[in-house]
């Protein structure tokens, strides 16, 4: 259990809806990544929120977007979803963003089915 | 951002030595190499990183190679548990970690 939680573990939508994905990281931790594993695709970073403001930004789609709260729990919004959307979205955190040690913690998943 | 290769597939016998090889010849000085692994249905785990010198931790040992274009995982005694993805990636210490890329890493296979 790397202490990471991410709500919920399974989520089926279809085309065209909006969906939430939650992510709780560890205790202390203070930034937050999003990334996308698609079969296609592998592990895809997605954005990254350092206490509780955006620090990086990778190959996220306009249609998603992301927030990190004061409480440091982070939200994934999809929305207008695409049969392609479909995917594991993993939560990572760390204590810091940068840094000579920087051990990111996965969390378990969501996966996205959009059918 | 500086790359990596890794073999797509590795075979190893149980309880004997891995050695999983990765390459990141545009390596540049602050560079730091970390292994990551997935594990079947979960999310990547941290294995070991390293700059220079060889590592050791309680997961696996990191040689690094003098010039540092490549370096190698070693599993001391493979176990079952420990078929998975590995990921080499280099993290620039002076940048994110988000802005790393994971790569299509090693598929390990332990066959008893």
């Amino acid at each position: 259990d790397s202490g990471v939680t991410q709500t919920p573990k399974h989520l089926i939508t279809a085309t065209g809806q909006r969906v939430t994905l939650r992510c709780s990281p560890r205790s202390g931790d203070l930034s937050v990544y999003w990334y996308q594993q698609s079969l296609d695709q592998g592990l895809q970073f997605l954005i990254q929120y350092y206490n509780g403001e955006e620090r990086a930004k990778g190959n996220i789609l306009e249609r998603f977007s992301a927030q990190q709260f004061p409480d440091l729990h982070s939200e994934l919004n999809l929305s207008s979803l695409e049969l392609g959307d479909s995917a594991l979205y993993f939560c990572a955190s760390s204590v810091v963003s940068e840094g000579s040690y920087n051990e990111q913690f996965f969390g378990p998943g969501t996966r996205l089915t959009v059918l | 951002d500086a790359k990596t290769t890794q073999p797509n597939s590795m075979e190893s016998n149980e309880e004997e030595p891995v050695h999983l090889p990765c390459n990141h010849s545009t390596i540049s000085g602050t560079d730091y190499i970390h292994w990551y692994r997935q594990l079947p249905s979960q999310g990547p785990e941290y294995v070991i990183h390293g700059l220079t010198s060889n590592v050791n931790n309680r997961m696996a040992s990191l040689a690094i190679a003098e010039d540092r274009k490549s370096s190698t995982l070693i599993l001391h005694r493979a176990t079952l548990r420990d078929a998975a993805v590995y990921y080499c990636i280099l993290r620039d210490y002076r940048t994110n970690a988000g802005k790393s890329t994971f790569g299509d890493g090693t598929t390990l296979t332990v066959k008893p």
